[in-house]
C-alpha cells in the first residue's frame, strides 16, 4: 500500500460550520478513496480520485485531488448531525488498500 | 443482496485460545481483506488476497494465518489469542483496486 497520513485526529464543529480533513503522503499516489464510518458502524465508500487536480462534489461534500497527486481533503459545508463519523483516506498500491488513521468529526448542536 | 457477511459479530475470547472469523461475498469479487480497528490506530491491513488461490501479509500479520476457500470466502484464524489482538475486525471485498465493501464488523475481547 501507499502511506497516508491524515489531519486531523479530531475535529469538533458547531453544526453549520464547516470541515476540512487532509491526507498527505511523501510519494505520489496513484489514487485516494475516501470512506465515512459512522459511529458503531462500518466503512461506507464515499469516492475515489484518480486524476492530478480533479475536484469532486456530492452535495455538501467537496473531493479535492492535489496537483502532485500527493494530497488530498475532503470538505464539508455546513455540517448537520447527520456528517458525525469517522473519514478516511486510503490509496491502493500493491493490490492493497492502505488508510490513514482517520479523522473524527463530533458535531455541537 | 448480502454484501460481505462476516460472522461471529461478538466473540470473547480467553488468552491462549483459538478461533476462526468467517467472511463471506456475494458479488463476485476478485480480492477480499481483513482489517483491524483499534482506538486512534485506524484501518490496519492483516492480510488480503487478490484473487482466489492466493494470499498476502498486510501491516500486522502477526498472530494471524488466513484462507482463500474459493472465490467467496476468506477466512482468518487467530491461533493462540493474545490481550493485544482485542480488536474490531472488518473483512471487506473489492473489484481490484476499486471500491471496497465491508462487513459489518467483528469485535473480538481477548481475556
Amino acid at each position: 500500500g501507499q502511506q497516508v497520513m491524515q489531519i486531523p485526529q479530531y475535529q469538533h464543529v458547531q453544526e453549520g460550520e464547516d470541515f476540512t480533513t487532509y491526507c498527505n503522503s511523501s510519494t505520489t499516489l496513484s489514487n485516494i478513496q475516501w470512506y465515512k464510518q459512522r459511529p458503531g458502524g462500518h466503512p461506507v465508500f464515499l469516492i475515489q480520485l484518480v486524476k492530478s487536480g480533479e475536484v469532486k462534489k456530492q452535495k455538501r461534500l467537496t473531493f479535492q485531488f492535489g496537483e502532485a497527486k500527493k494530497n488530498s481533503s475532503l470538505h464539508i459545508t455546513a455540517t448537520q448531525t447527520t456528517d458525525v463519523g469517522t473519514y478516511f483516506c486510503g490509496s491502493f498500491g500493491n493490490e492493497k488498500l492502505t488508510f490513514g488513521t482517520g479523522t473524527r468529526l463530533t458535531i455541537i448542536p | 443482496n448480502a454484501g460481505v457477511t462476516q460472522t461471529p459479530k461478538f466473540q470473547v475470547l480467553k488468552t491462549g485460545q483459538s478461533m476462526t472469523l468467517q467472511c463471506a461475498q456475494d458479488m463476485n469479487h476478485n480480492s477480499m481483506y481483513w482489517y483491524r480497528q483499534d482506538p486512534g490506530m485506524g484501518l490496519r491491513l492483516i492480510y488480503y488476497s487478490a484473487s482466489e488461490g492466493t494470499t498476502d501479509k498486510g501491516e500486522v500479520p502477526n498472530g494471524y494465518n488466513v484462507s482463500r476457500l474459493n472465490k467467496r470466502e476468506f477466512s482468518l484464524r487467530l491461533e493462540s489469542a493474545a490481550p493485544s489482538q482485542t480488536s474490531v475486525y472488518f473483512c471487506a471485498s473489492s473489484w481490484g483496486p476499486g471500491e471496497l465493501f465491508f462487513g459489518e464488523g467483528s469485535r473480538l475481547t481477548v481475556l
